[in-house]
């Protein structure tokens, strides 16, 4: 079973940001926090992953707390386009086929 | 920018039937999965596929499922004899080495069973 604790939903207006929180209260000291969303029936897209720093890209920014139990995912300002299923992951990143496991994650719907 | 791409994106099949489905990874990618999806339910991990053989497979992947790497380029999952439970959404992952070891998704492939 997925190791995240997720809100099943939420809402942002358009042209604000989004904050998706999720928990991770057992994550061991080697697992990396991943972001992976989900629009409609697609495959999932990679958003964002980190260790115990902050991380920021193109897409969206990665909070970890100081204790690693749990992070925030912003999307600094959500388009309609955003409106998606958002996972929350934790794994091990080692070299090896390391499978995901999948959460029922945050539907996150954007409001015009 | 590189992508992971699926053939066919919708296969209908009747049950019983044999069908493959096909996957192109990113080109440099040494690790391969498939995870599949039924209609409203969590992305579940099938099987992956490392340096020509299985590294991992779920309880899902029984004796009727199997994977192939054929040539330098495609990856395939063939399910033998289908059945009206294998209908979903099947996506297909690869994945680099290392630091560059973060899952890419193609877009899927929508299988059919009736």
């Amino acid at each position: 079973d997925a190791k995240t604790t997720q809100p099943p939903s939420m809402d942002c207006a358009e042209g604000r940001a989004a904050n998706l929180p999720c928990n991770h209260s057992t994550i061991s000291g080697n697992e990396y926090v991943y972001w992976y969303r989900q629009i409609h029936s697609q495959g999932p897209q990679y958003i964002i992953h980190g260790l115990k720093n902050n991380e920021t890209n193109e897409m969206a920014s990665l909070i970890i707390t100081e204790d690693r139990k749990s992070s925030t995912l912003i999307l600094p300002h959500a388009t309609l386009r955003d409106t998606a299923v958002y996972y929350c992951i934790v794994r091990v990143k080692i070299q090896g086929a390391q499978k995901l496991v999948f959460g029922q994650g945050t539907r996150l719907t954007i409001n015009p | 920018e590189p992508e992971v791409t699926q053939t066919p994106s919708h296969q209908v099949t009747q049950m019983g039937q044999e069908v493959i489905l096909r996957c192109v990874p990113i080109s440099n990618h040494l690790y391969f999965y498939w995870y599949r999806q039924i209609l409203g339910q969590k992305v579940e991990f099938l099987v992956s596929f490392y340096n020509n053989e299985i590294s991992e497979k779920s309880e899902i992947f029984d004796d009727q499922f199997s994977v192939e790497r054929p040539d330098g380029s495609n990856f395939t999952l063939k399910i033998r004899s289908t059945k009206l439970e294998d209908s979903a959404m099947y996506f297909c992952a690869s994945g680099g080495r290392g630091s560059t070891d973060t899952q890419y998704f193609g877009p899927g492939t929508r299988l059919t069973v009736l």
